[in-house]
């Protein structure tokens, strides 16, 4: 069983549509979670950091960690064309780092 | 906001030639990581350095691949010789913890080098 398991899509949606992100994971000693996004022929960008379970919000981006279902999420409201790209998420305990295999998401204007 | 530096963006080398990276961190991050990423999969690590010491290089082809960071600052990636099966994106990251009483911190990534064998 790999350490973070991740939907690859591709995900297609409107433009303006609600858009949720979902990685599990098994190792419960995970303590940091974060999504990078990433453009074609790009390196990933950090666009959320969150620390143990809770909610974060910036802008259009809601990162959501739920500890006890080891389950995290990245909304988007009102989503954009630019907003098209691979989506991973990340976890990390001391100073190991683990990926998800990423979502490929295209919002259609 | 500063940048992880790669370079080159691409290389197009043909097998069982050496080819190089390198990559400059954000200054003052002491943890510096180097990744390859094959499309549609996610980033594997391939070595991790704290400072100028590898805190683990145990995912590194060591028959082919070399790293180093001797002053605890930029660092080089090398595989000699390149392989078919070389070919994809490879990533330096570096953050400012883990560790030594740092906090933790997140991964900065570089754009990557493309890397094709021929």
């Amino acid at each position: 069983q790999k350490e973070v398991e991740q939907d690859p899509g591709p995900l297609s949606v409107p433009e303006g549509a609600i858009v949720s992100l979902n990685c599990t994971y098994s190792n419960s000693a995970f303590q940091y979670f974060m999504w990078y996004r990433q453009y074609s022929r790009k390196g990933p960008e950090l666009l959320m950091y969150t620390y143990s379970s809770g909610n974060k919000e910036d802008g259009r981006f809601t990162a959501q960690v739920d500890k006890s279902s080891k389950y995290i999420s990245l909304f988007i409201r009102d989503s954009q064309p630019s907003d098209s790209a691979t989506y991973l998420c990340a976890m990390s305990a001391s100073n190991q780092f683990y990926f998800g295999t990423g979502t490929s998401l295209t919002v259609i204007p | 906001e500063a940048e992880v530096a790669q370079s080159p963006r691409y290389k197009i080398t043909e097998k069982s030639q050496a080819v190089a990276f390198w990559c400059d961190p954000i200054s003052g991050h002491a943890t510096l990581y180097w990744y390859r990423q094959i499309l549609g999969q996610g980033p594997e690590l391939l070595v991790q350095f704290q400072d100028e010491s590898v805190v683990d290089d145990s995912q590194l082809p060591k028959d082919r691949f070399s790293a180093e960071r001797l002053k605890g600052v930029d660092s080089t990636l090398k595989i000699q010789p390149a392989e078919l099966g070389d070919s994809a994106m490879y990533l330096c990251a570096s953050s400012g913890g883990q560790g030594f009483g740092r906090a933790h911190s997140p991964l900065h990534f570089g754009n990557g080098t493309r890397l094709t064998v021929t």
